[in-house]
């Protein structure tokens, strides 16, 4: 079975630009989160997604907004770019259950130049 | 809000050295999680840890809860290569992870 795949791997932006960056969840899962990992930090939780709808937001400002589909792939959104937004965006998925044990994608590699 | 501190940031040892993480909660944990990221990869969950007090062994590597569900650690014995790496924790928060910032190992043979 194929594991959570991201796309695009690499992608580079100018300042105020847009970005959106998609994720498809292992078969059978029905959650995706999404994480920011800066360079030398931990991965910072953005959104969590359930069923289409919006579970769990964390510290990030409006410019940032994601939705999943019916096939329950998603989206990470982001506007008016900053350089402060160049990090690894990776995506997680989860059964849904109660172990919450997230299995992550390789990631999309953003730089804002 | 919900912070997990990760001790020390950075560990180098030589092959066959012992390892040891810490981790600590500025609230009591339900559960928490280790997770190990290679240079350029990704997270991967290694385990699960729920019951106050609980140690959970896979192979070389032995993960303990605090009783108190607050703090956890991760020991490797007789480092090897392979085990070079980031190695975070992660408590649950609502329905978010919160991620230490990792203490990353390196082995030299």
């Amino acid at each position: 079975d194929a594991g959570v795949t991201q796309s695009p791997t690499h992608l580079i932006k100018t300042r105020g630009q847009h970005v959106t960056l998609r994720c498809s969840p292992i078969s059978g899962h029905k959650s995706v989160s999404w994480y920011q990992q800066v360079l030398g930090q931990g991965p910072q939780f953005i959104f969590q997604y359930y069923e289409k709808e919006e579970r769990g937001r964390g510290n990030f400002p409006d410019r940032f907004s994601a939705r999943q589909f019916p096939n329950y792939s998603s989206e990470l959104n982001v506007n008016a770019l900053l350089l402060g937004d160049s990090a690894l965006y990776l995506c997680a998925s989860m059964t849904g259950g109660t172990k919450n044990i997230q299995y992550f994608g390789a990631g999309t590699r953003l730089s804002v130049l | 809000g919900q912070q997990v501190m990760q001790i020390p940031q950075y560990q180098h040892v030589q092959e066959g050295e012992d390892f040891t993480t810490y981790c600590n909660s500025s609230t009591t944990l339900s559960n928490i999680q280790w997770y190990k990221q290679r240079p350029g990869g990704h997270p991967v969950f290694l385990i699960q840890l729920v019951k106050s007090g609980e140690v959970k062994k896979q192979k070389r590597l032995t993960f303990q809860f605090g009783e108190a569900k607050k703090n956890s650690s991760l020991h490797i014995t007789a480092t090897q290569t392979t085990d070079v790496g980031t190695y975070f924790c992660a408590g649950i928060a609502g329905t978010a992870l919160i991620f230490g910032k990792g203490t990353t190992l390196s082995v030299s043979s």
